[in-house]
Order: C-alpha cells, then sequence, then structure tokens
C-alpha cells in the first residue's frame, strides 16, 4: 500500500542555519506530494506540492524536489527562522483515489 | 472566503454522552474527510466520504459515525464518548483526485 516516511523529531536548529526534513513515500502510480505546517494551536496549511516527477515546489523560501528516482520529497530551507517553529508533515494524494497519506509529522524548533 | 468552518472549538464532555461535532465548507469540495491528533503530532484518519450520500472507514473508525447528507456538511458523531477519544479533531475537504485537503481549524475535545 501507499505510505509515507518523515525523519523524527525534534529538529532543533539556530536561527540562519539550513534546513532539510527528508521524506520518502511508496506509491503506485503517480501520486502528488505535498508538505504541510502546522503552528502551535493552528490547524494544517498547505506549504507547497509538485504534482510529477521533477516539479519543485516552493513557498515562504521552502522548497521540495519531486523525485521519482528515489521516492523523496526533502524539504529544504535555506535560512530559517524563529517563525518557522512548527510541525511539518509530508503527505501524498494517490492518482486513484482520494486519500491522503500521511508522514508522522516533524517538529521544528528554531532558536535564536 | 470561510473555506472550512468546525464547531465547537473546544469542548469538556462526561464520559458516556453523545456528541456531535460539526463540520461545514463552502468550497463544493467533493471529499471530505475526518482526522485525530493526538500528542501534537500524527494524524489518524476516522471516515471520509469521496462525495455527498458516501462514507467510509478511515484507520480509527470504531466509536464514531459520519454522514454526508448534503455536499457542504460532515458532522461525526461519537456515540458514547469515552476518554480515549480526548483528542483534537480536525475536518478535512479536497476538490478531487490528486488535489490538496483544506483543513478547519480544529476542535479540541476533553472526555473526563
Amino acid at each position: 500500500g501507499n505510505s509515507v516516511t518523515q525523519m523524527e523529531g525534534p529538529v532543533t536548529l539556530s536561527e540562519e542555519a539550513f534546513l532539510t526534513i527528508n521524506c520518502t513515500y511508496t506509491a503506485t502510480g503517480y501520486p502528488s506530494l505535498f508538505w504541510y505546517v502546522q503552528y502551535p494551536g493552528e490547524g494544517l496549511q498547505l506549504l507547497l506540492k509538485a504534482t510529477k516527477a521533477d516539479d519543485k515546489g516552493s513557498n515562504k523560501g521552502f522548497e521540495a524536489t519531486y523525485r521519482k528516482e528515489t521516492t523523496s520529497f526533502h524539504l529544504e530551507k535555506g535560512s530559517v527562522q524563529v517563525s518557522d517553529s512548527a510541525v511539518y508533515f509530508c503527505a501524498l494524494i494517490s492518482d486513484s483515489n482520494y486519500q491522503l497519506i500521511w508522514g508522522a509529522g516533524t517538529k521544528l524548533i528554531i532558536k535564536p | 472566503i470561510a473555506g472550512i468552518t468546525q464547531a465547537p472549538t473546544s469542548q469538556i464532555l462526561a464520559a458516556g454522552r453523545r456528541m456531535t461535532l460539526r463540520c461545514t465548507q463552502d468550497m463544493r469540495h467533493n471529499a471530505m474527510y475526518w482526522y485525530r491528533q493526538d500528542l501534537g503530532l500524527g494524524l489518524r484518519l476516522i471516515h471520509y466520504s469521496n462525495t455527498a450520500g458516501t462514507t467510509g472507514k478511515g484507520e480509527v473508525p470504531d466509536g464514531y459515525s459520519v454522514s454526508r447528507a448534503n455536499t457542504d456538511d460532515f458532522p461525526l458523531t461519537l456515540a458514547s464518548a469515552v476518554p480515549s477519544q480526548t483528542s483534537v479533531y480536525f475536518c478535512a475537504s479536497s476538490a478531487g483526485r490528486g488535489t490538496e485537503a483544506f483543513f478547519g481549524q480544529g476542535t479540541r475535545l476533553t472526555v473526563v
């Protein structure tokens, strides 16, 4: 079946550090891939997405590239800020149904 | 634009009581979902609906029921609440296959 695996947290970085949160997936066909962010006390918001191989999603300085050869969708940001502290979820939707498959979430803590 | 509205925002409920969590969307999305989130991580799918008039069971359906009488509303009912149902509940919707989900702000439920 379809699945998403992302790195365990918490990830703790200093402000202006480089961020990578790994995400790999297992899926049949050609899924769409997503990163969602959840700030403390809030619901989930779509951060970025990619719908086909080699697509790069980007938003708010975050980027992720859909790598079909390595079945990965790693989230990166060149210089993190304290305001980026949140929980980040990697997810996929199969192209054959409506079902969102979620990673376990990675808590990111940025220290000033 | 309201998006997805959940009610109530929070609730303390006595064990054994019946409770309905409300979810309404104004985006005319076909698919709707109910998730629970424990310990600030890890979304688990309770029930889903691919279109009005149909529902399906997710990963953790026991103790919960849903209905989808129309496109906009997708209520979640706890027939007889138990303490293990203490959680944050999120409703979400998506337009169709391969499209991202939009989330409500959540309902924090405490069963005592």
